[in-house]
């Protein structure tokens, strides 16, 4: 897990709060990945960066904000979150050959774990 | 679209035993398959891959999967359980001929494995 490290680990916040997560992967990959956890659920994908360009959005409320300013690092901005956004937030990085994603495989960081009240 | 089922919530085996937990899948094209599992608290591990080749894939800490192309399965298996084991196991896959990066995940499994 030291690959891919996720701070912080646990996050309370109310629903008029602004707070950010933070990923950070040190396995030279070329792609990252917000996911979505929550009880009885598939894992639910948010964002994907590649080359630190957002290649997929799927549907994920303006409330989210996400951001990557080199291939090491994302950041998922929040604000004005609703209980319901209570999850396990993942982060994933892999590597994408330039002739396409075939053979990539995603390595994740611990998560964290997020209440909004 | 693609999809993955993971038909049991919860696989309760003793130690020792041989341990089976369920994957089947639909894509549209050739399957790209993956198992991952979670410990408490932690994030996802990755186990195993199967792309092509070899039906049987061998992958960490003992375990290995099985592809199976005319029942659209990929069931994850150990010889011989440890209570260590124990943790959530997720099944993924990816139909490579529509490219880009969406692993599809099923719902879990939890295994639970007991003295």
């Amino acid at each position: 897990e030291t690959g891919v490290t996720q701070t912080p680990r646990h996050l309370v916040m109310g629903m008029t709060n602004k707070k950010s997560l933070k990923c950070e992967q040190h396995l030279g990959h070329n792609a990252m990945y917000w996911y979505k956890q929550s009880a009885k659920k598939p894992l639910e994908l948010m964002f994907v960066y590649s080359l630190e360009e957002r290649v997929e959005n799927n549907s994920v409320p303006s409330r989210f904000s996400p951001e990557c300013p080199n291939s090491s690092h994302l950041f998922l901005h929040l604000h004005t979150l609703q209980p319901e956004d209570s999850a396990l937030y993942l982060c994933a990085s892999s590597s994408i050959p330039s002739g396409g994603a075939v053979t990539d495989t995603q390595y994740f960081g611990p998560g964290t774990r997020l209440t909004v009240l | 679209a693609q999809s993955v089922a993971q038909p049991e919530d919860q696989v309760n085996v003793a130690e020792g035993n041989p341990l089976t937990v369920k994957c089947t899948y639909s894509v549209s094209g050739n399957p790209y398959l993956f198992w991952y599992v979670q410990y408490p608290n932690r994030g996802l591990q990755f186990l195993l891959k199967y792309i092509t080749g070899d039906n049987l894939v061998k992958g960490s800490y003992g375990f290995e999967a099985e592809f199976n192309k005319s029942q659209t399965s990929f069931h994850l298996k150990k010889p011989s359980a440890l209570v260590s084991d124990s943790a959530l196991y997720f099944c993924a896959v990816r139909d490579i001929t529509g490219g880009g990066n969406k692993l599809t995940f099923g719902t879990g499994t939890q295994l639970k494995v007991e003295l």
